[in-house]
C-alpha cells in the first residue's frame, strides 16, 4: 500500500502570507496526486489534480508542483476563506489520503 | 448542477448492518465511476470503496473488505454501500463522491455526508 505523509500537520499564518504544504509518497506515484480543501462540517473540495492542474473555479493563488514522491501545495497571499484543512491524495494505486494539514490564523 | 445526496446513516450496534444510499443528479450517472470516503470524528479522510462507471469493477479498502459491498443502480442514479458486521471503528461520516470519469482517479464532486455511529 502507498502511504502519504503530509507536513506540517498544523500551520499558523496571517492573511497575505504565502504558505507551502508538503506531501510525500512512500513510493513513486508519477504525478497522480490531488489536493483537497475541507472546512469544518463540510465535504472536501477538489483544488488540484495531476499534481499541478487547477480545478475549474479554484483561485489562481493555489498552485501545486512535484512528481515522483515529493509534492507541494502553495497558497500565495492567504485569504480569510483559505483557513481550512488540506489533504493530498494519491491515485496511482488505489486511493490514499495524507493525514491533513490544518491552516490556522496566527 | 451536480448533486449527490447521501442517506441511511444512523446508530447501529456492533455486529449490525446498515445500507447507505447516494442519490445522484445533474450528470449522466452511468458514465462515471463513484466512490465512498469516510471520516471518523476529528480524523482525516479514508477511502472506503469504488465502483467503475461501466459496472465492471469494484474496489475495497482492506479495512472493509469482506464486510462492505458497493453497488449501483444506473436506472435510478443511485449508489449504495451495504455495511455488515459493523465495528466501533467504522463510526464516521460517510461521503459519496463522483470520480472524474468512467475510471476513477480523483474525486471531483462530493455529497454532504451521512453519519454512521456504531455503539452499544
Amino acid at each position: 500500500d502507498i502511504q502519504m505523509t503530509q507536513f506540517p500537520s498544523t500551520l499558523s499564518a496571517s492573511v497575505g502570507d504565502s504558505v507551502t504544504i508538503t506531501c510525500r509518497a512512500s513510493e513513486s506515484i508519477s504525478n497522480w496526486l490531488a489536493w483537497y480543501q475541507q472546512k469544518p462540517g463540510k465535504a472536501p473540495n477538489l483544488l488540484i489534480y495531476k499534481a499541478s492542474t487547477l480545478e475549474s473555479g479554484v483561485p489562481s493563488r493555489f498552485s501545486g508542483s512535484g512528481s515522483g514522491t515529493e509534492f507541494t501545495l502553495t497558497i500565495s497571499s492567504l485569504q480569510p476563506d483559505d483557513f481550512a484543512t488540506y489533504y493530498c491524495q494519491q491515485y496511482n494505486s488505489y486511493w490514499t489520503f495524507g493525514q491533513g494539514t490544518k491552516v490556522k490564523i496566527k | 448542477e451536480v448533486q449527490l445526496l447521501e442517506s441511511g446513516g444512523g446508530l447501529v450496534h456492533p455486529g449490525g448492518s446498515l445500507r447507505l444510499s447516494c442519490a445522484a443528479s445533474g450528470f449522466t450517472f452511468s458514465s462515471y465511476a463513484m466512490t465512498w470516503v469516510r471520516q471518523a470524528p476529528g480524523k482525516g479522510l479514508e477511502w472506503v470503496s469504488a465502483f467503475s462507471g461501466d459496472g465492471g469493477s469494484t474496489y475495497y479498502a482492506d479495512s472493509v473488505k469482506g464486510r462492505f459491498t458497493i453497488s449501483r443502480d444506473n436506472s435510478n442514479n443511485t449508489l449504495y454501500l451495504q455495511m455488515n458486521s459493523l465495528r466501533a471503528e467504522d463510526t464516521a461520516v460517510y461521503y459519496c463522491a463522483r470520480c472524474n470519469g468512467d475510471d476513477c482517479y480523483f474525486f471531483d464532486y462530493w455529497g454532504q455526508g451521512t453519519l454512521v455511529t456504531v455503539s452499544s
